[in-house]
């Protein structure tokens, strides 16, 4: 079956612009992961959702970053008036539940470079 | 400040030769950990996990031992093969994080030469 999709692969944008990324999670994943990996560095957590329940939001680096999660399945991690630090791999991950017995598969992620 | 570490920025090692990764977390209250390869363009693949509850555990050419007094873990591959070269995360959480999101290390770069 399909994994988990990113798009788009690489984006090259702007100091000061928005930039939208997108993942579609693996079909009855209820839990969803964003994380980044900048320069040299591990995964940093971002974001998470389960179901329907309100999403932790405790690893988002600033109010510039936001993400949304439409029908439970595809979600969108929106970053506002990127900074040349935002330039990082954003990775998806899904499970079928968020438990530590459920193993989160990851998609291919998105680089994003901030001029 | 980083939870969990891995020193190690690379690694290298003979094909059929034992690879030995290393990891080091600090907060106590991690109790599953985890392993993950990485190759170049793709997302990180789940390779290995371990509970708090096991010092050991093992899965073909690979083994992960936990040393919860000294908050250490490494992953142990035998024999190593070429196609084991890839950057290697380790990852920890605890049961009652509700939710499952992972702390993951710096990574390691193993390469295992022919």
């Amino acid at each position: 079956g399909a994994g988990v999709s990113q798009s788009p692969s690489n984006k090259v944008t702007e100091k000061g612009k928005d930039v939208e990324l997108r993942c579609d999670p693996i079909s009855g994943h209820t839990a969803l992961y964003w994380y980044r990996q900048s320069l040299g560095q591990g995964l940093e957590f971002l974001i998470y959702f389960q179901g329907n329940s309100a999403p932790d939001k405790s690893g988002l680096p600033s109010d510039r970053f936001s993400a949304e999660r439409t029908g439970g399945s595809v979600s969108t991690l929106t970053i506002q008036r990127t900074q040349q630090e935002d330039s990082a791999v954003y990775l998806c991950a899904s499970s079928l539940a968020g438990r530590t017995s459920n193993e989160q598969f990851f998609g291919p992620g998105t680089r994003l470079t901030v001029l | 400040d980083q939870q969990v570490k891995q020193n190690s920025p690379s690694l290298s090692v003979q094909e059929g030769r034992i690879s030995i990764l290393n990891c080091d977390y600090t907060n106590s209250m991690f109790d599953y950990f985890l392993w993950y390869k990485k190759y170049p363009a793709e997302g990180p693949t789940f390779l290995i996990s371990i509970s708090s509850i096991k010092d050991k555990n093992e899965d073909g050419r690979f083994t992960v031992f936990l040393n919860k007094s000294a908050k250490h873990l490494s992953l142990h591959i035998v024999p190593s093969q070429p196609g084991d070269s890839a950057v290697y995360f380790c990852a920890a959480s605890w049961t009652f994080n509700a939710g499952n999101m992972l702390t993951f290390g710096g990574g390691t770069r193993l390469m295992v030469k022919p």
